[in-house]
Formats: C-alpha cells, structure tokens, sequence
C-alpha cells in the first residue's frame, strides 16, 4: 500500500538548470497539492490541483509550474532553478475536501 | 498575512509531563482543524483533527480543545513520551477553498 510516492527523494541542482518532481498516488484521491518547507516557515502551498487536468496556484507559485496529465500524478516543474527554491518539498492528497491529507515523504531539493 | 499562528516554536518537557501547543487562526470560515506530527526526514501525518461542531475531542493521549469564540485551537499531549518528540503543525481549511494552511510548526522534545 504505497500511498503517495515522490521522486526524487534527493536532488542537487545548478542555478538555471531544470527539473521535474513527480508525485504519484494509488488512493484514487481528486485533489492533490505540492508544499514547500522551510525551517521557521511551515508549508506553503505551491500549487494545487482538484482533479484530472486542472491546477491552481497557492500561495508561493512563482518560480514553479505544474500539470495534472493524469488522476494518479501530479508534477511540480522547475524551470530555471534559483538558490531560493532549496526546500523541502511535500506532495499530498485527500479523497475530499477538509479531510485528511496524506503526504509523501519529501523530497530535499538543493539549488547551487 | 498569517492565518494560522502557532506556539510556542520549540517545547521540551519531562516523560510524563503535559505537552500543550496553540493555534489561533483569524478566518471564521474555517469548519475543519487538524494536528499533524512529523518526524525528521518524513512527511507530515495525521494525528488528530476537530471539527467546529464539538468543543474537545480525544484519542488516547492526544485531545484538541477548540474555542470558537476565542478562534483558537490546541493540542494537549498527556504523558509525553520520547517517542512523541517530533514537530507538530496545525492546520486550518474551510469548505469554500480547496487547500489548507499551515502553521509554523512546534518542535517537542520529551526527555527521558
């Protein structure tokens, strides 16, 4: 029972270099969120989605893009990596809204 | 702007004392508070969540109060344990958006 699953677990970019985390879930879940977290700040809500080919913005969004392709994955892209996006990063879904949101384990992205 | 403020940031207390963390959140539109638990190097987890409908609710050691009035929520952890030490965020959303907002988190310790 796998959950919510994201790739990479570690990540070491370059200024300007891009990259695409992916998170993918086996809960048939409709909404599903990309976080960022960082010491002192909690998690902030990147972007979002609320099904199958829809994203929204959250509350940090420059910098990032996303896509909902399919139910089951949602991608947070990076296109020109910048040292302010070192982070921890959180994929999560929930079935329903106000619910309970699940995440996946994180992945630590380093930006040089 | 803060819609959720947490304290304190960082708690140490005695196995077997009372671990107790605030939340005081602004929006009266709020209807669903959850507490999640992390621990280093893993997502964010469920531990307990109110709705507004009912002023206490517990689960084992782990009890919400919620004050409506007063727009704030908090966690009280009985007989801390070490394996409780972990950092806790609340959490706040309402049905007219589809997302959820964080606070900055609290940092328990439980001495042995």
């Amino acid at each position: 029972n796998a959950g919510v699953t994201q790739t990479p677990k570690f990540r070491v970019l370059k200024t300007g270099q891009s990259m695409t985390l992916l998170c993918a879930q086996d809960m048939n879940h409709e909404y599903m969120y990309w976080y960022r977290q960082d010491p002192g700040m909690g998690l902030r809500l990147i972007h979002y989605s609320v099904g199958e080919g829809t994203t929204a913005k959250g509350e940090v969004p420059d910098g990032y893009n996303v896509s909902r392709l399919k139910k089951q994955n949602f991608l947070l892209g990076l296109e020109s990596a910048a040292p302010s996006q070192t982070s921890v990063y959180f994929c999560a879904s929930s079935y329903l809204l106000n619910t309970e949101a699940f995440f996946g384990q994180g992945t630590r992205l380093t930006v040089v | 702007q803060q819609q959720v403020k947490q304290s304190p940031q960082s708690l140490i207390v005695q196995k077997g004392g009372i671990s107790i963390i605030n939340c005081a959140y602004e929006n009266t539109a709020f209807d669903y508070f959850p507490w999640y638990q992390q621990f280093p190097g893993k997502g964010p987890a469920l531990l307990i969540a109110i709705r507004p409908d009912v002023s206490e609710k517990k689960e084992g050691r782990f009890t919400i109060s919620f004050n409506k009035s007063a727009k704030q929520f908090s966690l009280h952890i009985m007989d801390s344990q070490p394996g409780d030490s972990a950092t806790y965020f609340c959490a706040v959303s309402s049905s007219g958006t589809y997302k959820y907002i964080f606070g900055t988190g609290t940092r328990l310790k439980v001495l042995a």
